[in-house]
């Protein structure tokens, strides 16, 4: 079986600031991971993907995350918050057949302070 | 960019009564799928659908729920009685092949029972 945690339901940075958004997994194979961001009123766009290349994915808007194995963590960062990027977060996990639907984390909501 | 459309963007329903979700996947995608998220809870998998069939299904879509493509281009997603534990965010979502990456979702659809 796999899931996702993600520490922080809500987290608040300066415009500007570093962003981290945490996310932890477990998966008993090979995990494919993601991460999908919802703005108001709209659906889950993807925003990056690991799929067992390089451990570190960059992605759109400017956001990365680092695939790291001893931790089980696949960790969101964005270098400096912009005021457009207030929205819900998603951590997902599946594996590698395609055939096992994704595994949602709770979402980290992204609160961005002028 | 092609897009996953879903109707009504909010639906509020009494007890008892029976809903129609809908949605309009991409067109050349073969794999639909439905999703709820309660509030505050996580994003939660309810069915996928290929080749006119359901392909797996969770827990949570027990007889109640039922998932028609009636026509070739809508998904529709029933619930026969409504609960108030019912109420939540429905994801539908869409991608062209197998490989766990080519997610489209659409921008959801609000129930609430009351």
């Amino acid at each position: 079986a796999q899931s996702v945690t993600q520490l922080g339901s809500h987290v608040s940075v300066s415009e500007g600031a570093l962003v981290l958004l945490r996310c932890n997994y477990s998966s008993s194979v090979p995990p494919y991971l993601f991460w999908y961001v919802q703005y108001p009123n709209q659906g889950l766009q993807l925003l990056l993907k690991y799929t067992s290349a390089a451990t570190l994915v960059k992605g759109i808007n400017g956001f990365e995350a680092e695939f790291k194995k001893s931790e089980t963590s696949f960790h969101l960062t964005k270098p400096s918050a912009h005021m457009s990027d207030a929205a819900e977060y998603f951590c997902a996990v599946s594996d590698k057949s395609g055939n096992t639907p994704l595994v949602f984390g709770k979402g980290t909501r992204l609160s961005v302070i002028a | 960019e092609p897009e996953v459309t879903q109707t009504p963007s909010h639906q509020v329903t009494q007890m008892g009564q029976e809903v129609i979700l809908r949605c309009v996947p991409i067109s050349n995608h073969l794999y639909f799928y439905w999703y709820r998220q309660i509030l505050g809870q996580k994003v939660e998998f309810l069915v996928s659908f290929y080749n006119n069939e359901i392909s797996e299904k969770s827990e949570i879509f027990d007889d109640q729920f039922s998932v028609e493509r009636p026509d070739g281009s809508n998904f529709t997603l029933k619930i026969r009685s409504t609960k108030l534990e019912d109420s939540a965010m429905y994801f539908c979502a869409s991608k062209r092949d197998i490989l766990n990456y080519g997610y489209t979702f659409g921008s959801g659809t609000r129930l609430t029972v009351v």
